[in-house]
């Protein structure tokens, strides 16, 4: 199945720092998910989108359905230690299809 | 909170023998996914059910086969397990849409299997 193009692929940041990740894709979903992963543990969905032009936090975190349809972008506000782990995007579409991104490998660093 | 339940955290099998992976949900979901998970190459998926005795192949059925005899329970199987399986198998569950809107998949927390 496909893949959706998630960048980056890791990130290094010192904690309070802001962080931004997205996700796209060549094909139009109706709906856009953000997993988190923490190692060892099964993916935990943090934040869901359903009309393109949505924005919807969750805590410290928010996450947009681009209007284009084809993208949606995470941003997660002034990081903590916790905040470590692999963060999924997840487009659907019409026919309940999922396609997941390949992750984006954050560590904060103390 | 949605709860799904997969048996093993951490499983070791040998070459050739028959493996069963089993996932338990509580909230009455209609579909049931699972995945295998790999560094580099994400979540593929290997079969799903949408109903009780339903199957569909997924991305990369091969090796494997699947049983849904209850709604509530999903079992992977690995009919003769090879050192190409050795992975992280993930189970997850979901309602259908609701009209327009999909319904999110909801993960268990993973059998790490080797095979030896």
């Amino acid at each position: 199945g496909q893949q959706l193009n998630q960048s980056p692929q890791s990130m290094f940041i010192q904690e309070g720092e802001d962080v931004s990740m997205n996700c796209t894709s060549s094909s139009i979903f109706n709906t856009w998910l953000w997993y988190k992963q923490d190692p060892g543990e099964g993916p935990v969905l943090l934040i869901a989108l359903y009309k393109a032009g949505e924005l919807t936090s969750n805590g410290r975190l928010t996450a947009q359905f681009g209007i284009t349809r084809k993208d949606s972008f995470l941003n997660i506000s002034a990081s903590i230690p916790s905040d470590v782990g692999i963060y999924f995007c997840a487009g659907l579409t019409t026919g309940n299809q999922f396609y997941f991104g390949t992750g984006t490998s954050l560590t904060v660093i103390p | 909170d949605v709860k799904v339940t997969q048996s093993s955290r951490y499983l070791v099998k040998r070459t050739g023998e028959k493996v069963f992976l089993e996932c338990v949900q509580d909230m009455d979901h209609e579909n049931m996914f699972w995945y295998r998970q790999d560094p580099g190459l994400g979540l593929r998926l290997i079969y799903f059910s949408y109903d009780v005795k339903m199957k569909e192949k997924g991305d990369i059925p091969e090796g494997y086969s699947v049983s849904r005899e209850k709604k509530e329970r999903f079992s992977l199987i690995l009919e003769s397990a090879s050192t190409n399986q050795t992975s992280m198998y993930l189970c997850a569950s979901s309602f259908p849409p609701q009209g327009l809107d999909n319904q999110p998949q909801h993960f268990g927390d993973g059998t790490r299997l080797s095979i030896l």
